[in-house]
């Protein structure tokens, strides 16, 4: 079955540094997505991504964030200046057409120092 | 703005018995899914169940089912013949049709299943 692989698996940052966490959605999925679960919280939506532009956002993701899609298989999720409490797992999700769930990656830990 | 409610942080249950994770949400939509999440200690997300809320059947996949009450707003997810490997964070998800498809999460509940 296909699969959402983000890389990678863990990032260990220092703080002010910036960051590239990494995903390959599934090939023929069209929606694209990063979350973000502080430790012990909830899953929390950051963006939303179709036809190469963001289609959402959440308060959550502010300047310090960007999304991109520089190929026709990759998509990442930039972090500047990373701040201690950007520390946490991000996951990125990929789905089909309305309706259809949406995969997700196993996720990359990111600890910052 | 939608919300999703889980009231329970944490449950257990006895293997081979069935428990019941309850889940509530609030919208004003009319056209909207449903999701139930599953994280073990690994941390992957992984869809158990999904209802789509024009459909007034529950949903159900194996031993997984969901008691939908759409007037109540309710979601509610059914185990039966609890394993071990049940064992894991629960997370009930909402996802509005035709906006993008964000999902919105509740607070999840940790289910320990005990031999």
């Amino acid at each position: 079955e296909p699969e959402v692989t983000q890389t990678p698996s863990h990032q260990v940052t220092q703080m002010g540094q910036e960051v590239i966490l990494r995903c390959v959605p599934i090939s023929n999925h069209l929606y694209f997505y990063w979350y973000r679960q502080i430790l012990g919280q909830k899953v929390e939506f950051l963006v939303s991504f179709y036809n190469n532009e963001i289609s959402e956002k959440s308060e959550i993701f502010d300047d310090q964030f960007s999304v991109e899609r520089p190929d026709g298989s990759n998509f990442t999720l930039k972090i500047r200046s990373t701040k201690l409490e950007d520390s946490a797992m991000y996951f990125c999700a990929s789905r089909g057409p309305s309706g259809q769930p949406q995969h997700f990656g196993d996720g990359t830990r990111l600890s910052i120092l | 703005a939608q919300t999703v409610t889980q009231s329970q942080p944490e449950m257990s249950v006895q293997e081979a018995e069935t428990v019941t994770l309850s889940c509530t949400y609030d919208t004003s939509e009319n056209n909207y899914y449903l999701f139930w999440y599953k994280q073990p200690p690994s941390r992957q997300m992984i869809l158990v169940i999904r209802q789509e809320a024009y459909k007034q059947q529950n949903a159900t996949e194996n031993r997984f089912s969901v008691n939908f009450q759409k007037a109540a707003k309710s979601f509610s997810l059914k185990i039966s013949d609890s394993q071990l490997g049940d064992t894991a964070m629960y997370f009930c998800a909402f996802m509005i049709y035709n906006q993008g498809g964000k999902l919105i999460f509740g607070q999840g509940t940790e289910l320990s299943v005990k031999p």
